[in-house]
């Protein structure tokens, strides 16, 4: 069964580092999303892309984030200046492309676990 | 904009019985969807269960199944004959309209499955 991979599993990195967080979307897929799980609490939404263009965003995706779509099957989230407040859990998903009325999943890789110290 | 309410934060229950989760929701939309997901130690986001609003028949998954109530915006989780995996957080989400829509997440329920 295919399925979303994430890389790497585990990050740690010192405050004010870049870091980017890859995933490989499931490969008939279009949609892409990024969520973040701080530790013990829920899942917030980040960022959907589409197109080659990001299609919605939240108010936690700042300047201080990017997303990309390097190659036809990579999908990278990049924070420029890590802050401590970053520490979470990332989740990549992708999802297919259906029509109106027909309903849809969100497939999610395992996550990476940043850590910034 | 949406809103997820799981009022529970942990729940368990003797292994072979019944447990139920509850979750309600608000939204403006006319047509949305709604889900359970399991997030079990691994920390994987595994779904559980879909509902399309505009479906009144309730979802079923094998043991798992859903109590879905429009008017009452309450879209709870039944799980029949639980299992030691079904030891894990469990997350209401819902996600608007049609097409690949945000999903908006609950602020979970940790299960556990007593031996």
């Amino acid at each position: 069964e295919p399925e979303v991979t994430q890389t790497p599993s585990h990050q740690v990195t010192q405050m004010g580092q870049e870091v980017i967080l890859r995933c490989v979307p499931i490969s008939n897929h279009l949609y892409f999303y990024w969520y973040r799980q701080i530790l013990g609490q829920k899942v917030e939404f980040l960022v959907s892309f589409y197109n080659n263009e990001i299609s919605e965003k939240s108010e936690i995706f700042d300047d201080q984030f990017s997303v990309e779509r390097p190659d036809g099957s990579n999908f990278t989230l990049k924070i420029r200046s890590t802050k401590l407040e970053d520490s979470a859990m990332y989740f990549c998903a992708s999802s297919e492309i259906l029509g109106r009325g027909i309903s849809f999943e969100q497939y999610f890789g395992p996550g990476t676990r940043l850590t910034v110290t | 904009a949406q809103t997820v309410t799981q009022s529970q934060p942990e729940m368990s229950v003797q292994e072979a019985e019944t447990v139920t989760l509850s979750c309600t929701y608000d939204t403006s939309e006319s047509n949305y969807y709604l889900f359970w997901y399991k997030q079990p130690p691994s920390r994987q986001m595994i779904l559980v269960i879909r509902q399309e609003a505009y479906k009144q028949q309730n979802a079923t998954e094998n043991r798992f199944s859903v109590n879905f109530q429009k008017a009452a915006k309450s879209f709870s989780l039944k799980i029949s004959d639980s299992q030691l995996g079904d030891t894990a957080m469990y997350f209401c989400a819902s996600a608007s309209n049609f097409g690949n829509e945000k999903l908006t997440f609950g602020t979970g329920t940790r299960l556990t499955i007593i031996p």
